[in-house]
């Protein structure tokens, strides 16, 4: 069964909204989890490493006030993209696990946002 | 850096054709492998993994060995189905495993 929980699996919104993303892992507790965008036909781009009771660590290009990320337990983080545009509309994958050699990540089943 | 090269896709195969997907990597020290299979609309799901040399993960009919020698974990499967039409990564972490890095992606499309 799944692993890693990520919800809402599909949103429309109007521009200006702000949409918020749950990653939940369901059987362990996850100190670092991931939040990857993808654009069709292409691969995953990391956003962002999320780390329990700490700032999330962002990648280079990506607007930190835009990709708002929180991780206040072992087991949930949440993305909130702050006033949302058009140009925010893709699919939104988390993950967690791996942090040991040897171990996968696990992958939520993906958000897909469309912004109107 | 640690990196996944993945064969440029797409592929399309009739049904019940050999699949052959190449990746090879660049590591320093020992990673780990894996393959991840996406189905459309949906997230990443483990398919198989192998996390020594010589090791062989295999899954659904899948297999993949990890070869140190050629630096590949090159994705096999005998006799493919249209359920198996998907986009397929190939993925490594670092020794540490703290650090994970994607291929770009193949996509494959099975053909009754």
């Amino acid at each position: 069964g799944a692993v890693v929980s990520q919800h809402p699996s599909w949103v429309i919104c109007k521009s200006g909204t702000s949409v918020k993303i749950e990653c939940r892992s369901l059987d362990f507790q996850a100190t670092t989890m991931f939040w990857y965008r993808q654009f069709p036909k292409q691969s995953l781009m990391l956003m962002a490493t999320s780390n329990e009771g700490s700032k999330a660590t962002y990648e280079q290009g990506v607007e930190k006030d835009k990709f708002l990320i929180n991780h206040a337990s072992l087991t949930l983080s949440t993305l909130t993209v702050t006033s949302a545009h058009p140009e925010d509309s893709s699919f939104y994958i988390c993950s967690a696990g791996g942090q040991v050699p040897g171990q996968p990540q696990h992958f939520g089943d993906g958000t897909r946002l469309s912004i109107l | 850096g640690d990196s996944v090269t993945q064969m440029e896709g797409p592929v399309t195969l009739s049904e019940e054709a050999f699949l052959t997907i190449n990746c090879t990597y660049t590591a320093t020290g020992y990673p780990s492998l894996f393959w991840y299979v996406q189905y459309p609309g949906e997230g990443l799901q483990l398919l198989l993994k192998a996390t020594k040399a010589d090791d062989k993960g295999s899954n659904k009919g899948f297999e993949a060995t990890y070869r140190k020698e050629t630096t590949s974990f090159h994705l096999e499967k005998g006799s493919v189905q249209v359920s198996d039409s998907a986009v397929y990564f190939c993925a490594l972490s670092d020794y540490t495993g703290n650090q994970f890095y994607f291929g770009t992606g193949t996509s494959l499309t099975v053909i009754p």
